[in-house]
């Protein structure tokens, strides 16, 4: 069974950075027929899709977020994370952490339960 | 690639049969999934493939569809089934939702 925990500052003030770390246990990280992904849910935008990496470090960001989203993974702790730069209160949200596997077809099977980052001054 | 539910919300009685309806902008063959989602809690995977049941989801869950139509299908609403439904898209990234259709008691 695997599971997903977030973690990271839960506000952050307009103009700075957002980081968010996922920790999963279990032991598919390493493999190829998964890839993680972040997600995050607001009252404005509903559910958002921002973005994939694969433990190879390959990555796919939401062109909605322009530019401003990066994720880096560590094999060695099980982790990956987030990091989104010059946000607005527009990015006020519950931040999901999950894992998408790609067998047999793409579904996303796994969810941690979520953290809400306000920014505000 | 937007995805279009209907209704947003929906009155129903314990026993009803219900169905959702998740429209895509654009052909995406049978790349759907549903998900369910309570209050405070990470949604959780229904179905995939349209029509495939993720492993432990009741069998009254159904899901149909192919091209731009989909519908998710209840056959006998529960009491624990009162929930947020969403469809999402696997056709192509970025990712997609729909809005979400709110299943409420009657």
């Amino acid at each position: 069974q695997v599971q997903l925990q977030e973690s990271g500052p839960g506000l952050v003030k307009p103009s700075q950075t957002l980081s968010l770390t996922c920790s999963v246990s279990g032991d598919s990280f390493t493999s190829g027929d998964f890839c993680w992904t972040w997600i995050r849910q607001s009252p404005e935008k509903g559910l958002e899709w921002l973005g994939y990496i694969f433990p190879s470090g390959s990555t796919y960001y939401n062109p909605s977020l322009k530019g401003r989203l990066s994720m880096s993974v560590d094999i060695s702790k099980s982790q990956f994370s987030l990091k989104l730069t010059s946000v607005t209160a527009a990015d006020t949200a519950v931040y999901f952490c999950a894992r998408e596997n790609q067998q047999p077809l793409a579904h996303i099977d796994f969810w941690g339960q979520g953290t809400l980052v306000t920014v505000s001054s | 690639i937007q995805l279009t539910q209907s209704p947003s919300s929906l009155s129903a009685s314990v026993g009803d049969r219900v169905t959702i309806t998740c429209r895509a902008s654009q052909g995406i063959a049978n790349y759907v999934a549903w998900f369910q989602q309570k209050p405070g809690k990470a949604p959780k995977l229904l179905m995939y493939a349209a029509s495939t049941l993720q492993g432990g989801v009741p069998s009254r869950f159904s899901g149909s569809g192919s091209g731009t139509d989909f519908t998710l299908t209840i056959s006998s609403l529960q009491p624990e089934d009162f929930a947020t439904y969403y469809c999402q898209q696997f056709n192509s990234y970025p990712l997609t939702f729909g809005g979400g259709t709110k299943v409420e008691i009657k």
